[in-house]
């Protein structure tokens, strides 16, 4: 079974902080991924890496950054949080042609 | 570019069938995935469909024209907790590594 786990259900923080949202997967794959997913506009790409310590830009990948140290842990990183940001974040991790994904992490930004 | 448009929302009645539909313009294509999202939970894997024709796999079947950009998505003998979004999408580029998605159609099923 492929499992993918993120760190938190639920988040709140606040205007200005930073932010670390971690993603781990137990199957040894190369590929993660990280969207967000708001209302009306479907999931959108931030981030993708292909393997360790290296990462590619999605579609909006403004004011985040990721992190991928180890294979099975990919984290991102809201550098200075703002209320624009918002947002259900989903990892997902890829096995043949399949992603799969972690169950989400609401956060708000106050 | 990629482009999918799927209806917004769809409501069908438990026990019957609803077909969801799916078109898409892609650069070069590479396989189509259907997914299933329940209000505030993650997308789980439902189909991938990469040559034409019909698959199914119990109540739920998926079907792909490669020549008309089309797939759909058929859902029998619904029932309630079929309620969800259901996600169309098509790897980014040919080859690439990350999918494209559409908005998703919300269905609706009432008794």
């Amino acid at each position: 079974d492929v499992k993918v786990t993120q760190s938190s259900r639920y988040l709140v923080k606040r205007t200005g902080e930073k932010v670390f949202l971690e993603c781990v997967q137990d199957m040894d794959h190369e590929n993660m991924f990280w969207y967000r997913q708001d209302p009306g506009l479907g999931l959108r790409l931030i981030y993708f890496s292909y393997d360790v310590k290296m990462k590619e830009k999605g579609d909006i990948p403004e004011g985040y950054s990721v992190s991928r140290e180890k294979k099975e842990r990919f984290s991102l990183i809201l550098e200075s949080a703002s209320t624009n940001q918002t947002s259900m974040y989903l990892c997902a991790s890829r096995v043949a042609e399949t992603q799969y994904f972690g169950p989400g992490t609401r956060l708000l930004v106050l | 570019g990629q482009n999918i448009d799927q209806p917004t929302e769809m409501t069908a009645t438990e026990g019957a069938i609803v077909q969801i539909n799916c078109t898409y313009q892609t650069s070069g294509f590479n396989g189509l995935f259907w997914y299933q999202q329940h209000a505030g939970e993650a997308p789980t894997f439902l189909s991938y469909n990469v040559l034409d024709g019909l698959e199914e796999k119990g109540r739920f079947s998926s079907f792909l024209s490669r020549s008309k950009g089309y797939s759909y998505l058929l859902l029998k003998e619904l029932q309630m907790k079929d309620s969800a979004s259901y996600l169309c999408a098509v790897p980014d580029q040919p080859g690439a590594n990350n999918l494209f998605f559409g908005t998703g159609t919300r269905l609706t099923v009432i008794p």
